[in-house]
């Protein structure tokens, strides 16, 4: 069974600071690694998406990934309280047309 | 802009009740999944079609049964439902996963008494 681990949290920052949220996956062959933010009963929202090892900047967001220790990250920079959400990793499995997700971090930045 | 559209958004049923969950986007995309959301488990794979005119299992099957009816829609179906059905379950669209990821429905809230 391909598995993707995230810390279920809450993670608690307060307002300005860098959130750091990591996600570690079993499956060595995986292709594509996603970020998803859920805020509470809504659907799962894309933010980022990383496919080379190292890091992708969008705006506030950095993805970092090491395929050699099968580790993904999400940092966010100068946190908000909007940022307050869960935060779902996913990932493609080599030779799969499917995403396996994990269960979630949840995020609070208080003011 | 629609995107992806799940009907009904909330729905009680009785135990033993059938019912049939839509799910149907405009995006031209050629892949569509069902999953399944509960607390503290994350969301879980339940069927996806990769091309019109295909199906397969996901994690978690038993229990549904699905139809790729056109490359537009993707219907889920509890056929006797049970309480361990009681969840929140999306529809997602994708036109491969190299490049957006999924665009996901808003998602419906079924409970099974």
């Amino acid at each position: 069974q391909k598995e993707v681990e995230q810390n279920s949290g809450p993670l608690s920052v307060p307002e300005g600071a860098i959130a750091s949220l990591n996600c570690t996956y079993s499956d060595r062959g995986s292709q594509s690694f996603f970020w998803y933010r859920q805020y509470s009963g809504k659907s799962p929202e894309l933010i980022m998406f990383i496919y080379s090892n190292g890091d992708k900047e969008d705006g506030r967001f950095t993805a970092q990934l090491n395929k050699a220790s099968q580790y993904v990250s999400l940092l966010i920079r100068d946190s908000q309280p909007s940022d307050s959400a869960t935060y779902l990793c996913a990932v493609n499995p080599a030779g799969y047309n499917k995403l396996i997700f994990g269960a979630g971090t949840r995020l609070a930045v208080h003011p | 802009n629609a995107g992806v559209t799940q009907t009904p958004k909330f729905q009680v049923l009785k135990t033993g009740q059938s019912m049939t969950l839509q799910c149907a986007q405009d995006m031209n995309h050629n892949s569509m999944y069902w999953y399944r959301q509960d607390p503290g488990m994350g969301l879980r794979l339940i069927y996806y079609s990769a091309s019109e005119g295909t199906t397969d299992k996901g994690e978690v099957p038993n229990g549904y049964n699905v139809s790729r009816l056109n490359k537009r829609e993707f219907s889920l179906r509890l056929e006797s439902a049970a309480p361990s059905q009681t969840s929140v379950y999306f529809c997602a669209s994708s036109e491969a996963l190299t490049g957006d990821g999924y665009t996901f429905g808003s998602g419906t809230r079924l409970t099974v008494v």
